[in-house]
């Protein structure tokens, strides 16, 4: 039973370009959350999403950000003209349908992106 | 509003000798809390976590973690720290009523000499 799965691991984009990261759930879990990992902080939260839906986006930037969770295939996470600030550690996280507040979270191994 | 502080950004113990990393909480509602580890260059898993049932929670590899709702705090013990427990250990909260997204404290770093 795979777990969560991200690719690619690492990532390297010069300043301008687009960074597309992909991120495909546990089986059978619809929900999706992507975090960032700055060194020497926490994950901070971007976007929640589930099947073909946004639910809160409330960390995204508001600009250059976008994500999506088709019905079919992984979610993406895109960065439009990346900076060097965009160099980060880029987590996914997945739960099942019927998950909570109190339900834990599944994380992937992460993308590092590394803008030059 | 929730938030997470974890008190400590970095930890040194012996290997054998215990573990104290400690969280505080805040959280307008009854909360849910979850320590996760990370090791290097690897996503984070799931240590254990805490959902108002027993104060005391047991979690994988011998951690453990008391529930004070009177200190609002979640500590995370382990009685003999082992070499590969080195990493770094986030403390987590959400609550029903409240924001369900996840909050993530900035992380203790743990580190364990010979």
């Amino acid at each position: 039973n795979a777990g969560v799965m991200q690719n690619p691991r690492h990532l390297v984009r010069r300043r301008g370009q687009e960074a597309r990261l992909r991120c495909s759930p546990m089986k059978g879990h619809s929900h999706v959350y992507w975090y960032r990992q700055l060194p020497e902080e926490g994950l901070k939260f971007m976007v929640y999403l589930q099947k073909e839906n946004i639910i809160d986006e409330s960390g995204m930037p508001k600009e250059r950000f976008s994500a999506e969770f088709p019905k079919e295939g992984p979610s993406i996470l895109r960065i439009q003209q990346v900076v060097r600030g965009d160099s980060a550690a880029y987590f996914c996280a997945s739960s099942p349908p019927d998950s909570s507040y109190n339900s834990p979270l599944h994380f992937g191994n992460g993308t590092r992106l590394t803008v030059t | 509003a929730q938030s997470v502080t974890q008190l400590d950004s970095h930890v040194s113990v012996s290997e054998g000798t215990p573990v104290l990393l400690r969280c505080n909480y805040s959280s307008s509602y009854s909360p849910s809390l979850f320590w996760y580890v990370q090791h290097p260059n690897k996503g984070l898993q799931l240590l254990l976590k805490y959902t108002s049932a027993a104060t005391l929670v047991k979690g994988i590899n011998g951690f453990e973690a008391e529930f004070k709702k009177s200190e609002t705090s979640f500590h995370l013990t382990k009685p003999s720290a082992h070499m590969s427990d080195a990493a770094e250990y986030f403390c987590v909260v959400s609550a029903v009523g409240g924001s369900y997204i996840p909050t993530f404290g900035r992380g203790t770093s743990l580190i364990v000499h010979p």
